[in-house]
């Protein structure tokens, strides 16, 4: 079956501990992305990455950082300096980056709870 | 700045009546809008989307409508059932980008009853 995977399903880390969020898509999907979402508010983009080896910060970067080693896999790293880590985590994809009518499709998310 | 607005956080409707949820924007770059349905503790689903060059695009009991103008959208479901029930996100791609990324609304929470 095709589709993206994020595991695990909920995290619980410690304040002040670096944590890393799996997704590994196997649509062969070029373009990869991550979103967090709060209560009450949409869905806001960390960061993207049309290619491999190449990603762009999105609109709320600070205190997350990425890599993009391979196509099918795109790692979050939750940082000590991202200061509302708790969230629910999201990760898409997208066949090919650049071309307008073009949806995203989502992995099941990652419910992150820093304690 | 909020460039997608969904100002009806929740909407509640009967059985096998009509759900209209709207959205509005504001960047007139935008130029392809989609509609996703996501349940608690999920990822959100693709729904139905629309080009700009369109003003209604239509699947089974699932409508879309875009007044360029106005810069508004709403998404028509008829008629409503309960397993309709969830969040319903409206998001917009851009020109400039060339659709490399989508900006989402806040979502609606729709509630259908029985």
């Amino acid at each position: 079956d095709g589709g993206i995977t994020q595991s695990p399903k909920y995290l619980f880390r410690k304040e002040g501990q670096n944590v890393t969020l799996s997704c590994e898509q196997n649509l062969n999907h070029d373009a990869m992305y991550w979103y967090r979402q709060d209560p009450g508010q949409g869905l806001r983009l960390i960061y993207y990455s049309q290619i491999v080896n190449d990603f762009q910060k999105g609109d709320i970067a600070e205190g997350y950082s990425v890599s993009r080693e391979k196509k099918e896999s795109f790692p979050l790293t939750v940082t000590s300096a991202q200061k509302n880590p708790t969230a629910f985590y999201l990760c898409a994809s997208m066949a090919r980056a650049g071309v307008l009518a073009n949806e995203q499709f989502f992995g099941p998310g990652t419910r992150l709870t820093v304690l | 700045d909020q460039q997608v607005k969904q100002n009806s956080p929740s909407l509640s409707v009967q059985e096998g009546r009509i759900s209209i949820l709207n959205c509005d924007y504001t960047n007139s770059m935008f130029d392809y809008f989609l509609w996703y349905k996501k349940y608690p503790a999920e990822g959100p689903t693709f729904l139905i989307s629309i080009s700009s060059i369109k003003d209604k695009n239509e699947d089974g009991r699932f409508t879309v409508f875009l007044n360029k103008s106005a810069k508004h959208l709403s998404l028509h479901i008829v008629p409503s059932q309960p397993g309709d029930s969830a969040v319903y996100f409206c998001a917009a791609s851009d020109k400039e980008t060339s659709g490399s990324r989508l900006t989402f609304g806040e979502g609606t929470q729709l509630t259908v009853n029985p």
